[in-house]
């Protein structure tokens, strides 16, 4: 299957502790996005990298968020000191070159603060 | 602020009728439109979309209608199955990033 893949399905953690998220595009895709979805809404933009440059950031992504994409193929989402309000569905998409308006999307990856 | 809107949070048809789901949106430089749908516990599966240079787009079942002038879109589905029940997300591109409306839950009914 090519499709994009996240990793790992689901995280709980404690209030404080750090996460890390990591997706894996379709192959070929020169851009990679992040969207974070809460229950009752529809997935809201966090940042993209088109190869390894990282474009453009969401107000919605504080400094205790980081995201990477260091060789422009996987890319890692760091959440550090983790709050109740960072719970919702992260979303991973990729998009080709010539067509970034057509996102896929991964299966996403479900972080629960307790 | 809301820039694309999914007025009606759920609609309820019978098998074989025809669904009709609408999106409103107020940035007019958006510039390309998605219809995406989501089953439960898996991300959006990408399902159709329009350029704003055209008014309409059909694939199959599902046909998109734009209507610019009233920065509004509609998606189409005929004859609805039981099997197209989940969530529909309408999306517009600014050529980076999409925004998506809050969805509309559909149900058909068998």
């Amino acid at each position: 299957d090519t499709g994009v893949s996240q990793n790992p399905r689901h995280k709980i953690t404690k209030r404080g502790q750090n996460v890390t998220f990591r997706c894996d595009p379709i192959s070929e895709h020169n851009r990679l996005y992040w969207y974070r979805q809460t229950l009752g809404q529809g997935p809201e933009f966090l940042t993209y990298f088109q190869n390894e440059a990282q474009l453009e950031k969401s107000r919605l992504l504080s400094d205790r968020f980081s995201a990477e994409r260091p060789k422009g193929s996987f890319s890692t989402l760091e959440i550090q000191r983790t709050e109740q309000g960072d719970s919702a569905m992260y979303l991973c998409a990729s998009s080709p070159q010539g067509v970034w308006e057509t996102q896929y999307f991964g299966p996403g990856t479900r972080l629960l603060v307790l | 602020d809301q820039q694309v809107k999914q007025n009606s949070p759920s609609l309820s048809v019978q098998e074989g009728r025809i669904s009709i789901l609408n999106c409103d949106y107020t940035n007019s430089m958006f510039d390309y439109f998605l219809w995406y749908k989501k089953y439960p516990a898996e991300g959006p599966t990408f399902l159709i979309s329009i350029s704003s240079i055209k008014d309409k787009n059909e694939d199959g079942r599902f046909t998109v209608f734009l209507n610019k002038s009233a920065k509004h879109l509609s998606l189409h589905i005929v004859p609805s199955q039981p099997g197209d029940s989940a969530v529909y997300f309408c999306a517009a591109s600014d050529g980076n990033k999409l925004v998506f409306g809050a969805g509309t839950i559909l149900r058909v009914k068998s």
